[in-house]
């Protein structure tokens, strides 16, 4: 089955720093990579995905990298502000069914 | 429209009690999953229905452990003779189809005492 590796799980940057989150996938053939923020207390919520037919995808400051080869994918926060301070998740499809959800990166964004 | 929508949102109870977690997934989504989320861990998944079927139960922790959706909408997740170990967020998400944007629900926080 699908094994999703996310790195790091803590990242710290200083506010209006850009930070990388990187996850890794191990189905060559998973097309689907979605992209959860998780505040403290609420419910995760798709900030950004892509599909395999593409390499990259911007939405404002957030940017999603594919590498299809090396498979692995990496999301990408510019000018970070305080409320980007939240747990983050990766995943890739199982068998075009499930999810395979990351073990998230706790990011804070100090002020 | 409405999104998903989970009940009760907090739930306490004693070992050895049986709870019911209930999900309304967006109307027109096939496909409903359901996580568990320790504190400050990461999703752990446990169940998920297409249709009113459920292909893949392989991440039920134990028998304790059931679900089951009728009328290919609401679900529900009974945990019987609970332990101090399923002490959790227990999410519920759905998608229109199989393998699409899940989107979640808030969840019910479960304390088993």
């Amino acid at each position: 089955g699908e094994n999703v590796e996310q790195h790091p799980s803590t990242l710290s940057v200083q506010e209006g720093d850009s930070a990388v989150i990187k996850c890794t996938y191990s189905d060559s053939a998973s097309n689907y990579f979605p992209w959860y923020k998780q505040e403290l207390g609420k419910r995760p919520q798709l900030i950004i995905d892509i599909r395999s037919n593409v390499g990259e995808k911007k939405d404002q400051r957030i940017a999603v990298t594919l590498n299809k080869t090396a498979k692995h994918f990496s999301l990408h926060i510019t000018e970070t502000q305080p409320e980007d301070s939240a747990v983050y998740f990766c995943a890739a499809p199982q068998g075009a069914q499930k999810l395979v959800f990351g073990q998230g990166t706790r990011l804070t964004i100090n002020p | 429209g409405a999104g998903v929508s989970q009940s009760p949102s907090n739930k306490v109870t004693e070992k050895g009690k049986d709870v019911e977690l209930r999900c309304d997934p967006i109307s027109g989504h096939t496909a409903l999953y359901w996580y568990r989320q320790s504190l400050g861990q990461g999703l752990e998944f446990l169940i998920y229905f297409q249709g009113n079927s459920a292909p893949d139960k392989s991440g039920l922790p134990s028998d304790r452990f059931s679900a089951e959706r009728t009328g290919g909408s609401v679900s529900t997740l009974t945990i019987q003779r609970t332990q101090q170990e399923d002490s959790a967020v227990y999410l519920c998400a759905s998608s229109y189809q199989v393998g699409e944007t899940q989107y979640f629900g808030p969840g019910t926080r479960l304390l088993v005492l």
